[in-house]
């Protein structure tokens, strides 16, 4: 049973430049969040996707926009980097309506370096 | 505003002793509360989950303890063993609300052997 993969796991990128993380959720699921974990936190919620539509949106400007695809694979997108934006960006997938939509399973994590 | 609070940044606890490590939330939206557990290169890890309908939820080495008037809770490990080791984050849920999960910022746990 495949659980969530992200891509890659490491990437520099310049300010001012674009990135995109992929994620595939674990099998079965239907419902992929993005979260950003900078050094010394917790992760913070920044999209979740269901039905190929953003669902919830945590506190981030529209720089940071994602992507569901029918597969329920998903995309997050930051356009014009910053140095704040360096930080480990975390998937997680859930099942929506079922029992336990609340247990999420994470990735990985890619980690953003800005420089 | 952080709605979910881990006071303690770090834990050292003796191998085979209990481990308890304590959490604060400020919102009595919240219907699930979950503790994640990170190790180093990895995402959290889903360990356990407490309805907030129950005071107690047990899983082997790990219970997990709310105490709803007081907006507390608690996750007890026993024995404690050195793969133990991690991060382990305290989360919340509300379920009527945003569907997403509020982390604290964690406790790191280190079991000495």
């Amino acid at each position: 049973d495949a659980g969530v993969t992200q891509s890659p796991t490491h990437l520099i990128k310049t300010r001012g430049q674009q990135v995109t993380l992929r994620c595939s959720p674990k099998s079965g699921h239907d419902t992929v969040s993005w979260y950003q974990q900078a050094l010394g936190q917790g992760p913070q919620f920044i999209f979740q996707y269901y039905e190929e539509e953003e669902r919830q949106r945590g506190n981030f400007p529209d720089r940071f926009s994602g992507h569901q695809f029918p597969n329920y694979s998903s995309e997050l997108n930051v356009n014009a980097l910053l140095l704040g934006d360096s930080a480990l960006y975390l998937c997680a997938s859930s099942l929506a309506g079922g029992g336990s939509s609340y247990e999420q399973y994470f990735g990985p994590g890619t980690r953003l370096t800005v420089t | 505003d952080q709605q979910v609070k881990q006071n303690s940044p770090s834990l050292s606890v003796q191998e085979g002793r209990i481990s308890i490590l304590n959490c604060d939330y400020t919102n009595s939206m919240f219907d699930y509360f979950l503790w994640y557990k990170k190790y180093p290169a990895e995402g959290p890890t889903f360990l356990i989950s407490i309805s907030s309908i129950k005071d107690k939820n047990e899983d082997g080495r790990f219970t997990v303890f709310l105490n709803k008037s007081a907006k507390h809770l608690s996750l007890h490990i026993v024995p404690s063993q050195p793969g133990d080791s991690a991060v382990y984050f305290c989360a919340a849920f509300d379920s009527g609300g945003y569907q997403k999960v509020t982390f604290g910022i964690g406790t790191k746990l280190q079991v000495i052997p």
